[in-house]
């Protein structure tokens, strides 16, 4: 059971918006800031957003991310067939001392 | 280019152990602190240490408490697993990763390619 909670699957049409959501609680997301992560098939995970909504050098403005109390979401806007992939949620947890994921989300492209 | 690449991965008999590596290049090691994730087979990103620059400040998933041991040398510019007791839990890919801590920004920002470690008799 991870302990941020993340939808396991999502999907969307070449075009369209797709939004993954990530529930977290005071102890993480409520108090610290989210960073999202990309993981291509067989790939290492790829920092993606960090601090609820800023982008790396070298990520498309298409990703973006926001953060809402112990929640947070990313959204991919202009939906590509190399989009698909899995998307993590993470931050660090005060109570645990360490960092916390959620359990991923696919994300298929239709 | 930051590069991260780990090391020593394999096949152990549970209750065995098993010491991974991890070789870093193209930023200053000594002033970042750094991770090791791991990710069981079709399963997600698990954290399980964390280790700061100076060493001072250690940190451990209670999954791997007082089994593993994490460990840096700043003057190889190396990051070390030490992994005993294991279980056939443990098998996953490890990854080691960086560790960036600024005001109001915390984030693990670059990725080694990982290794993997079985653990089965």
């Amino acid at each position: 059971q991870s302990v941020l909670t993340q939808p396991p699957s999502a999907s969307g049409t070449p075009g369209q918006r797709v939004t993954i959501s990530c529930s977290g609680s005071s102890s993480n997301i409520g108090t610290n800031t989210v960073n999202w992560y990309q993981q291509l098939p067989g790939t290492a995970p790829k920092l993606l957003i960090y601090r609820n909504d800023q982008r790396p050098s070298g990520v498309p403005d298409r990703f973006s991310g926001s953060k809402s109390g112990t929640s947070a979401s990313l959204a991919i806007s202009g939906l590509q067939s190399e989009d698909e992939a899995d998307y993590y949620c993470a931050g660090w947890d005060d109570s645990l001392n360490g960092w916390v994921f959620g359990g991923g989300t696919k994300l298929t492209v239709l | 280019e930051v590069q991260l690449v780990e090391s020593g991965g394999g096949l152990v008999q549970p209750g065995g152990s098993l010491r991974l590596s991890c070789a870093a290049s193209g930023f200053t090691f000594s002033t970042f602190g750094m991770n090791w994730v791991r990710q069981a087979p079709g399963k997600g990103l698990e954290w399980i240490s964390y280790i700061s620059s100076s060493r001072s400040t250690i940190n451990y998933a209670d999954s791997v408490k007082g089994r593993f041991t994490i460990s840096r040398d700043n003057a190889k510019n190396s990051l070390y697993l030490q992994m005993n007791s294991l279980r056939a839990e443990d098998t996953a890919v490890y990854y080691c990763a960086r560790d960036v801590r600024e005001t109001s920004s915390w984030r693990v920002d670059y990725w080694g390619q990982g290794t993997l470690v079985t653990v089965s008799s």
